[in-house]
Formats: structure tokens, C-alpha cells, sequence
């Protein structure tokens, strides 16, 4: 398996775009996470699928934010529209539901909103 | 004005020596922990895990402790080898199986 995967790599775009980060889960996994990483803030958890149903996004920074899971493959996370303070690096992870199992990282987006 | 950002714990060993790690975790209901290493421009990467049903468990050169009465885990590095050099994160797992995730502590391994 490729693991989870993100696009893209590097995002750069002017404050007012709307932004679409993209992820693919590991085929299998039930759980799909979406996380933003500053300097400021650390890792932090913005919101969670399990079955493609948003179960917690009381992470979301703001109503600018907003993320789907239309089926198991596939997730996005997208903001609208950007902000300077928007610009970090956002992960997305995957993981089987229950158990000892751990979450999967993807190599994450690096946005920046100029 | 000007930003300040989080105070990253950081950790320098020589090389060969052993490195332990410390984190806090908040909610006394855990039941399973994670440490994760994260290298520069990469996601975090499994290391090694331990239930709440368990003090310690060993892998690799890796070490997990798990103290419930203090809400305290520690990982421990043996032969510490310049690969080694990342940012480590503990995580800990709420009811509905989001992970949450430390501050972070950089090691740095002197050659």
C-alpha cells in the first residue's frame, strides 16, 4: 500500500482563494483525521471521519473551514476563503477503528496564503 | 505585534548514549498511547505504542513507560544514533478514536 496520500505537496495562493487540500486514506482503514500544524500551536486536531461520518469537528478553526468524506477513499479539506493565519502545515491520517491501532500520517500540505 | 511560538523541549545526547523522553498526557481515561517521530517535512511516524492495561512495553531499541497514577509516559532510546535527530510526539487516544498529540520534544544526537 502506498500509504496515505495527500495533494498537493505545496500549496501557495493569495489571501480571498479558496483553498482544497486533498487526501487519500489507506484502503481498509474506517477512521480519517485532518490536522494542522504551526509553530504557534502545534498539532492540532481539526476533524474526524469514522465510516465518512464527521463524528467531532469542534477543532475547525472557523466556518471558513469545512471538510467531506463523499466516500471511503477519498477526503477533502477545504477553506474559503484563505487567511494570512491559515498558512501551515495540514496532515490527514487514517486508521482502523477500535483496537491497539495506531493513525497513519500522510506528508502533509504545506500552505501558505500570501 | 511579534509571535511567539510554542516552547519546543529539546533533548541533546551523544551518540550511543540512551535518550528518554518525557510527556504528560491530560485525560485519566486513555486507553491507549502512541509515540510518534517526526523528521523535517515529514508526517509523523509510528514508533511504538502501549495500552492503559500495561506499565511497559519494549521494542527496537525503544522502550515505553506508562505511569497512569501521574498521567506520565516516558520513551526511552537506546544507543541513540543520529538517525535518531527528530521531533517525538506522544499521542493519546479519546473515546471516539481521534488521537491527540504533545507539544513535541526535538532531539538532537551529537555525533
Amino acid at each position: 500500500d502506498a500509504g496515505v496520500i495527500q495533494s498537493p505537496r505545496h500549496e501557495v495562493t493569495e489571501m480571498g482563494q479558496e483553498v482544497t487540500l486533498r487526501c487519500k486514506p489507506i484502503s481498509g482503514h474506517n477512521s480519517l483525521f485532518w490536522y494542522r500544524q504551526t509553530m504557534m500551536r502545534g498539532l492540532e486536531l481539526l476533524i474526524y471521519f469514522n465510516n465518512n461520518v464527521p463524528i467531532d469537528d469542534s477543532g475547525m478553526p472557523e466556518d471558513r473551514f469545512s471538510a467531506k468524506m463523499p466516500n471511503a477513499s477519498f477526503s477533502t479539506l477545504k477553506i474559503q476563503p484563505s487567511e494570512p493565519r491559515d498558512s501551515a502545515v495540514y496532515f490527514c491520517a487514517s486508521s482502523v477503528t477500535g483496537g491497539g491501532t495506531e493513525a497513519f500520517f500522510g506528508q502533509g500540505t504545506r500552505l501558505t496564503v500570501v | 505585534g511579534e509571535s511567539v511560538g510554542l516552547h519546543l523541549p529539546t533533548l541533546s545526547v551523544q551518540e550511543g548514549d540512551n535518550s528518554i523522553i518525557n510527556c504528560a498526557y491530560s485525560n485519566s481515561a486513555s486507553d491507549y498511547f502512541i509515540w510518534y517521530k517526526q523528521e523535517s517535512g515529514k508526517g509523523p511516524q509510528f514508533i511504538i505504542d502501549i495500552r492503559s492495561n500495561m506499565d511497559k512495553r519494549q521494542g527496537q531499541r525503544v522502550t515505553v513507560l506508562l505511569n497512569k497514577t501521574v498521567k506520565h509516559l516516558s520513551l526511552q532510546i537506546a544507543a541513540t544514533q543520529p538517525g535518531d535527530s527528530a521531533v517525538y510526539f506522544c499521542a493519546e487516544r479519546g473515546s471516539g478514536n481521534q488521537f491527540y498529540f504533545g507539544t513535541g520534544t526535538s532531539l538532537t544526537v551529537i555525533p
